[in-house]
């Protein structure tokens, strides 16, 4: 059974980088039949996709966040991270990674989600 | 690019139907039938309910089922049960290979 764990700082100062990792266990990354993306929700509010690499390093971001982030994939460890860089209070969120099946909208498998706070 | 729109709540009582509607542009769910449907429960990660407009993963109740009609997706439960109480958000691919979500309904089962 696969499944998704993301691991990272709960604190980050603004200005800096917030750098999360989703590892993946029970399969392989460097399958072909999937992306793999982040997810996150700030405090009672809802969901906001933030972008998906594919195993080979292709990478889709949401327009609204495009410049600040790197989406990155290391199969020899069956890993992907996010990085934001210039982190302000809006990016205090719960960060999700999840898994999708290539070439349907089936997103299948998610993390529990990591609570990210950006504070001083 | 902007949220779909979902309504901020709907409610239904024990055994009845509700309907969830989204709502995007011709540039998203009016083009294709990547739409899918995610349950979440307060502090859980969301769960899938449907995929690509009407297919439900295994394991999901086919009192959920899912429709589109132009530019809006929408979310059917039937015979409505307390434990269907909870958030609902559509997601949509967009041309510009990107996705984006609604703002999630709030479902109160009375």
């Amino acid at each position: 059974q696969l499944q998704l764990q993301e691991s990272g700082p709960g604190l980050v100062t603004p200005s800096e980088t917030l750098s999360l990792t989703c590892t993946v266990s029970g399969g392989s990354i460097s399958s072909g039949s999937y992306y793999w993306g982040w997810i996150r929700q700030p405090p009672g509010q809802g969901l906001e996709w933030v972008g998906n690499i594919y195993y080979s390093g292709s990478t889709y971001y949401n327009p609204s966040l495009k410049s600040r982030v790197t989406i990155s994939v290391d199969t020899s460890k069956n890993q992907f991270s996010l990085k934001v860089n210039s982190v302000t209070a809006a990016d205090t969120a719960v960060y999700y990674c999840a898994r999708r099946v290539a070439a349907t909208s089936l997103r299948d498998i998610w993390g529990q989600g990591t609570l990210v706070t950006v504070s001083s | 690019q902007s949220a779909l729109t979902q309504p901020a709540s709907v409610s239904g009582s024990p055994g009845q139907s509700i309907t969830i509607s989204c709502t995007g542009t011709s540039s998203d769910v009016g083009n294709y039938n990547y739409v899918s449907w995610y349950q979440q429960y307060p502090g859980k990660a969301p769960k899938l309910m449907i995929y690509d407009v009407s297919n439900r993963p295994s394991g999901v109740s086919n009192r959920f089922s899912g429709s589109k009609s132009g530019n809006t997706a929408s979310l059917t439960i039937s015979g409505l049960q307390a434990e269907d109480e909870a958030d609902y958000y559509c997601n949509s691919y967009t041309t510009s290979s990107t996705w984006v979500f609604g703002g999630g309904t709030k479902l109160t089962v009375l």
